[in-house]
């Protein structure tokens, strides 16, 4: 089984700063994969970016930016020039990766972090 | 437009009373995942198909049931087993090669009195 650890309730900044939410997850698996999944006031949850564990350059998506650590576990967000729609929920996710015709599974999330961006 | 419909968006019942909460979609998608989210607690794997007929327990199936029946139905019934039914459901589905890509529906609030 695997866990993720997301250790900061919540977080607040100003517009146009950056901010960096942290995970950490424990897991025997080898291959999986992480994500970071938003979710405003409406609860839709919205894919923010996915990284591959066996590929060691870290994703970016526009304004969003990961630090992958695999030795460490270590799975952090960076958002860079926060607007006031980055106001929301994020939570971290973690899926091993199974081998070609190995099924599907389900998601485990950490608890989240509550992200206010300040006008 | 395809996608997945969770109804209703709020659902109220009376303790000791089963309910079902409805997930379809036309994704074409193999695979369908139920999860619960509570305030603090993230969320957390109840039921998950990969065919018709056939579904898996995840982390927290006490107290509830699913059937998958057709492709595009996953509905989950809230028995009067389980001991905090009030949550946040959400529903999502994916493809079994690419489970990485889940789709996620709005969700039902449910509140049990």
């Amino acid at each position: 089984a695997q866990t993720v650890t997301q250790s900061q309730p919540e977080m607040s900044v100003q517009e146009a700063e950056t901010v960096t939410l942290s995970c950490t997850y424990d897991t025997s698996e080898n291959n999986y994969y992480l994500f970071w999944y938003k979710q405003p006031p409406s609860r839709q949850m919205i894919l923010v970016i996915r990284q591959e564990a066996y590929k060691q350059q870290n994703a970016t998506e526009n304004r969003f930016s990961v630090n992958f650590q695999k030795a460490a576990k270590s799975f952090s967000l960076k958002i860079s020039d926060s607007q006031l729609g980055d106001t929301a929920m994020y939570f971290c996710a973690f899926l091993p990766q199974r081998e070609s015709g190995g099924g599907a599974d389900g998601l485990t999330f950490g608890k989240g972090t509550h992200l206010i961006i300040q006008p | 437009d395809g996608g997945i419909t969770q109804s209703p968006k709020y659902l109220f019942r009376k303790e000791g009373q089963n309910v079902t909460l409805s997930c379809e979609q036309n994704l074409n998608h193999d695979a369908m995942y139920w999860y619960r989210q509570d305030p603090g607690q993230g969320l957390r794997l109840i039921y998950y198909s990969q065919i018709v007929n056939d579904f898996q327990k995840g982390d927290i199936a006490e107290g509830y049931s699913v059937s998958r029946e057709k492709k595009e139905s996953f509905p989950l019934t809230v028995t009067s087993a389980q001991k905090n039914p009030t949550a946040f459901y959400l529903c999502a589905s994916s493809t079994v090669q690419r489970s990485y890509e889940q789709y996620f529906g709005p969700g039902t609030r449910l509140t049990v009195t």
